[in-house]
């Protein structure tokens, strides 16, 4: 089925740990994102690529770095992971005119 | 800067009752609306969306929402719930000419009880 595939679907990492998250659509979008979900907060876009070739920020960047490596593929770094970064991580595409996003399954990520 | 506010964090009610779920937004500039739900341990799923036209937008199971500009609201409606529409539910909106990110609220968990 199309759609957006995320992985791994959970991790536990220790503090200072370093792992990527790793999102692929299939539905020829131009422009994917990732947020990260927690209680009461509803979601928080960390970046975006608007498309290929180019990312931006979003409200909370820091601690986390990302790559669009081609059109289907962008993930997610976290290079030196910390308790404050356990949550549930979406990534999402969308043909960038307003219609909507596709969301993958989510990583649910704990930093013990 | 768009953001939006759904003012009920909780909202428990019995099978076949209406329900309202209460949603705000705040933009200088035109928006697109969108209502998404998310079952437990899944993503999210579009719901419904205001692009433009009519202000009363359908879902195909039965949920509905209006588009009110001189109100900033977008409100969710059903007239009779069901035990599966137990779900978390997210008001989100887009501003023309954002590179269409999306701004999401905090949620409204929906509990329908027997």
């Amino acid at each position: 089925n199309a759609g957006v595939t995320q992985t791994p679907k959970f991790q536990v990492l220790k503090t200072g740990q370093s792992m990527t998250l790793q999102c692929a659509q299939d539905m020829n979008h131009n422009s994917m994102y990732w947020y990260r979900q927690d209680p009461g907060m509803g979601l928080r876009l960390i970046y975006y690529s608007a498309s290929e070739g180019t990312t931006d920020k979003g409200e909370v960047p820091n601690g986390y770095n990302v790559s669009r490596l081609n059109k289907r593929e962008f993930s997610l770094r976290l290079e030196s992971a910390a308790p404050s970064q356990t949550s549930v991580y979406f990534c999402a595409s969308s043909d960038g005119q307003g219609y909507g996003y596709t969301f993958g399954s989510g990583t649910r990520l704990t930093v013990v | 800067a768009q953001s939006v506010t759904q003012l009920d964090s909780q909202v428990p009610v019995f099978e076949e009752a209406p329900v309202e779920l209460r949603c705000n937004y705040s933009s200088s500039v035109s928006v697109y609306l969108f209502w998404y739900v998310q079952y437990p341990n899944q993503g999210l799923q579009l719901l419904l969306k205001y692009l433009s036209g009519s202000t009363l937008v359908e879902s195909i199971n039965g949920f509905e929402a209006e588009f009110n500009k001189s109100q900033t609201s977008f409100h969710l409606r059903k007239p009779s719930v069901h035990i599966s529409d137990t779900a978390e539910y997210f008001c989100a909106v887009s501003e023309f000419g954002s590179a269409r990110q999306l701004t999401f609220g905090s949620g409204t968990q929906l509990t329908v009880l027997p």
